[in-house]
């Protein structure tokens, strides 16, 4: 089982829709958790980062986390074409460390 | 300031050949980091440098890669013997190295070995 998991194959969302990005992580210890945004042939760039359950909203932008059920997801409001990107989910381990799922691609249809 | 810089940006070898990559970190930041990402891969951990501990290097795939961090900032991955398998974009990021720290990449060095 990997550490971090994403759903595969790529998300197509029109624009103005909600797209929305699911993680599900294995080590009950991991406490911390990060979304990044990578653009072809970029470096990751943060996202937004969330430690409690919950929900976190910053600007179009909300993170939701349930220890419980170790799943972490990402939702982007009234998508733009500029969100077309591919998004990293990552689980802080020990050391710091981050394990990272393979990522989604999402595409917005203008 | 300045992000995290990284050189070369790209570099071609050939099989065989030992291969430097440099990491700058942010000014400040004590904690460093280095990951490879393969084509259609996540990004997968290498090393890890805090201050002056021992870095943490279980993630290194092979007694072919190595790692150091000079003055507790400047950081250089080597990896000798190159194998076409190591072809990929090795990233650096660094962080202030609290626990939750947010860790920031560079741009990354994409090598391929020919």
């Amino acid at each position: 089982q990997k550490e971090v998991e994403q759903n595969s194959g790529p998300l197509s969302v029109p624009e103005g829709a909600i797209a929305s990005l699911n993680c599900t992580y294995s080590d009950r210890g991991s406490q911390s958790f990060f979304w990044y945004r990578q653009y072809s042939g970029k470096s990751p760039e943060l996202i937004m980062f969330i430690y409690s359950n919950g929900d976190k909203e910053d600007g179009r932008f909300t993170a939701q986390l349930n220890k419980a059920s170790q799943y972490v997801s990402l939702l982007i409001r009234d998508s733009q074409p500029s969100d077309s990107a591919t998004y990293l989910c990552a689980a802080q381990r020990g050391n710091n460390r981050l394990a990272f799922g393979k990522g989604n691609q999402v595409v917005v249809i203008p | 300031g300045a992000g995290v810089s990284q050189s070369p940006s790209n570099k071609v070898t050939e099989k065989g050949k030992d291969v430097e990559l440099r990491c700058d970190p942010i000014s400040g930041h004590t904690a460093l980091y280095w990951y490879r990402q393969s084509l259609g891969q996540g990004l997968e951990f290498l090393i890890y440098f805090q201050g002056n501990s021992a870095p943490d290097k279980s993630g290194l795939p092979s007694d072919r890669f190595s790692a150091e961090r000079t003055g507790g900032s400047v950081s250089t991955l080597t990896i000798q013997r190159t194998q076409q398998e190591d072809s990929a974009v090795y990233l650096c990021a660094s962080s202030g190295g609290g626990a939750q720290e947010t860790q920031y990449f560079g741009p990354g060095t994409r090598l391929l070995v020919l």
